[in-house]
């Protein structure tokens, strides 16, 4: 079982609409979760990290945690043509400094 | 965010040949640093994770004497491949963290490797 799941895609949505990104994660320890934004070519930028269950803002963005089901969300909110790119979904256990990255969930924006 | 500088974006090299890659912490001290590996289409793959002053510890298949791995300072990670060849060809990307746990990671800008 893959520790760090997500849904490959691609994932398209109207421009201005919302788009739900979702990943699970098989270590119940898992305790930081981040979600990166990787252009093709580019390496990953950080958009948001969450710790406590529940939703975090920031902006446009919304990232939601369930401890309890294993799962973290992004949402975005009135997406836009640049926000197409690849999602990638991390995960940091307790006590490491290791990161276990999902495959990654192609985003298309469709203006 | 913090800044990870990484250096060359590209680099093209003779099968053969060595090439070092360099991760730099610009604004913050990284006591913890990665390599990833990442071929076309995939995600990333842990290489393996740098700690200042001590040796890398690997991810399992990841031969150590191929890739070098050197963190001889709280802002300086440097990878090493040595005897490339063509299948060694890819997107190698560092990340830097504070050092403590539960914190995020930031990427440098990748170095695009073009094994010929």
């Amino acid at each position: 079982q893959k520790e760090v799941e997500q849904n490959s895609g691609p994932l398209s949505v109207p421009e201005g609409a919302i788009a739900s990104l979702n990943c699970t994660y098989s270590d119940r320890g898992s305790q930081s979760f981040f979600w990166y934004r990787q252009y093709s070519g580019k390496s990953p930028e950080l958009i948001m990290f969450i710790y406590s269950n529940g939703d975090k803002e920031d902006g446009r963005f919304t990232a939601q945690l369930n401890k309890a089901s294993q799962y973290v969300s992004l949402l975005i909110r009135d997406s836009q043509p640049s926000d197409s790119a690849t999602y990638l979904c991390a995960v940091n256990g307790p006590g490491t400094y290791k990161y276990i990255f999902g495959t990654g969930t192609r985003l298309k924006v469709l203006a | 965010g913090a800044v990870v500088s990484q250096h060359p974006s590209w680099v093209i090299c003779k099968s053969g040949t060595s090439v070092k890659i360099e991760c730099r912490s610009l604004d913050f001290q990284a006591t913890t640093m990665f390599w990833y590996r990442q071929f076309p289409k995939q995600s990333l793959m842990l290489m393996a994770t740098s700690n200042e002053g001590s040796k890398a510890t690997y991810e399992q298949g990841v031969e150590k004497d191929k890739f070098l791995i050197n963190h001889a300072s709280l802002t300086l990670s440097t990878l090493t491949v040595t005897s490339a060849h063509p299948e060694d060809s890819s997107f190698y990307i560092c990340s830097a963290s504070r050092g403590t746990t539960n914190t995020e990671a930031f990427f440098g800008q990748g170095t695009r490797l073009t094994v010929v």
